[in-house]
């Protein structure tokens, strides 16, 4: 069995300062994990993946997440926020190598990014 | 390589009506999934195609079914249209099963 609760569904950041968006797991083996982000009318664009190698891992635009086995975590973070950021971002988890019924998405955190 | 492509992007209907949305994979990608996203339940699974056979099934009702055809291109059916059936439909591929997948912009269909 697996879950995923993604802890806050709104996070309000200014622009120029860093970025958290958390995200808990729950999975009976070792799971692969995924941010994906979606913006307005737009569909989900992968960030970046969690497959058992390094547990700091590095996205595109500057994101990255750490998956921390003894919390349960894959928070993702960016140093630095920028306007283009605001959308909504979606923690994913799966069993590797099994078929897409697997895939468990959280409910979505709102990223608004203040001027 | 081009991405994954859907159409129609939107769409109208009335309860009781069919509708049919279509999905084109990325280049070498011969997994098809259905995602239905609406904002009371989230993303839902619908289902799985792989080399033109439905691989896995989410829980969704019969109206829903779905196709691949031997370009890995896949069609999704919505039978006696519901009005909860309103919802964004998204298509992901992938080269195989199991894989990272790359999800296309998504139908958004009305009923009324």
């Amino acid at each position: 069995a697996q879950s995923v609760t993604q802890l806050d569904s709104h996070v309000s950041v200014s622009e120029g300062t860093p970025v958290l968006l958390r995200c808990n797991y729950s999975s009976s083996y070792s799971p692969s994990l995924f941010w994906y982000v979606q913006h307005p009318n737009k569909g989900l664009q992968l960030l970046l993946k969690y497959t058992s190698a390094a547990t700091l891992v590095k996205g595109i635009n500057g994101f990255e997440a750490e998956f921390k086995k003894s919390e349960t975590s894959f928070h993702l973070t960016k140093p630095s926020a920028h306007m283009s950021d605001a959308a909504e971002y979606f923690c994913v988890v799966t069993r590797p190598n099994f078929g897409n019924e697997k895939l468990t998405f959280g409910t979505g955190t709102r990223l608004t990014i203040i001027p | 390589k081009a991405g994954v492509t859907q159409t129609p992007r939107y769409l109208i209907k009335t309860r009781g009506q069919q509708v049919t949305l279509s999905c084109s994979p990325i280049s070498g990608h011969r997994s098809v999934s259905w995602y239905q996203q609406t904002p009371g339940q989230g993303l839902q699974f619908l289902f799985e195609y792989f080399s033109e056979t439905q691989r896995n099934k989410g829980n969704f009702p019969g109206r829903f079914s779905g196709r691949q055809f031997s370009n890995s291109r896949s069609e999704m059916n919505v039978s006696t249209l519901e009005l909860g059936d309103s919802a964004l439909y998204l298509c992901a591929t992938s080269p195989g099963q199991g894989e990272t997948q790359y999800f296309g912009p998504g139908t958004r269909l009305l009923v009324l």
